[in-house]
């Protein structure tokens, strides 16, 4: 109950495009959804974030998608470039305290 | 600079032999955590810290201990470290319960 599932494991997308990345729950505890970002050789960093009241949150070219009932939620790149290259988590948080990551989705956009 | 610092960013040690990694922050955060994170399973929490003297077991939390006795301090402690211990190994905090995680850049431990 408390495993966040995350797919795909790699994706490739060309310049321009859009990536999508999904996530899945089973704890309907869980109260807080963010996404973090990791470049090679660094710690993950906080990229967007929502809670389960909101069904959208758009940060840019970034974007969640959130569907409570379906217990899932996704993260959405626009206009997808070189530089979004990086390997993405998903993680849901109980009770504020315990995070529970998903495996990570390795992103390569293709110049 | 804000910032999570950790050292060593890098550790090679062999089976047994007791070991400490050390983690500050300077943002006077509340909450800490260690991770752990292995390919295709991501990051997975090993203990966490809601303030000074108080800690809780995370995910993973065999075969480590923690202490928190001071607010900016959080170490991570391998009494007896093994193989299966062999991970990069992350420290976060953040200013309470459901906010930004700041990590720090992460120590690459490997166990022979």
């Amino acid at each position: 109950q408390q495993q966040v599932k995350q797919s795909p494991q790699s994706l490739i997308v060309q310049k321009g495009g859009i990536s999508i990345i999904n996530c899945a729950y089973e704890n309907t505890a869980f109260d807080y959804f963010p996404w973090y970002q990791q470049f090679p050789g660094k710690g993950p960093a906080l990229l967007i974030a929502i809670r389960p009241d909101v069904s959208e949150k758009k940060e840019g070219r970034f974007t969640i998608s959130f569907n409570k009932s379906a217990k899932q939620f996704s993260l959405h790149i626009m206009d997808s470039q070189p530089g979004d290259s990086a390997t993405y988590f998903c993680a849901a948080s109980l009770y504020g305290q315990n995070f529970v990551f998903g495996p990570g989705t390795r992103l390569s956009v293709l110049p | 600079e804000a910032q999570v610092t950790q050292n060593p960013r890098y550790l090679i040690t062999v089976t047994g032999k007791k070991l400490t990694v050390t983690c500050s922050q300077n943002m006077n955060h509340e909450y800490m955590s260690w991770y752990r994170q292995d390919p295709g399973l991501g990051l997975r929490q090993i203990y966490y810290s809601m303030n000074v003297e108080v800690t809780d077991k995370g995910d993973v939390p065999e075969g480590y201990k923690v202490s928190r006795k001071e607010k900016r301090n959080f170490p991570l402690i391998l009494e007896s470290p093994s193989p299966n211990q062999t991970s990069l190994y992350f420290c976060a905090s953040s200013t309470r319960q459901n906010e930004k995680l700041f990590f720090g850049s992460g120590t690459q431990l490997s166990v022979l």
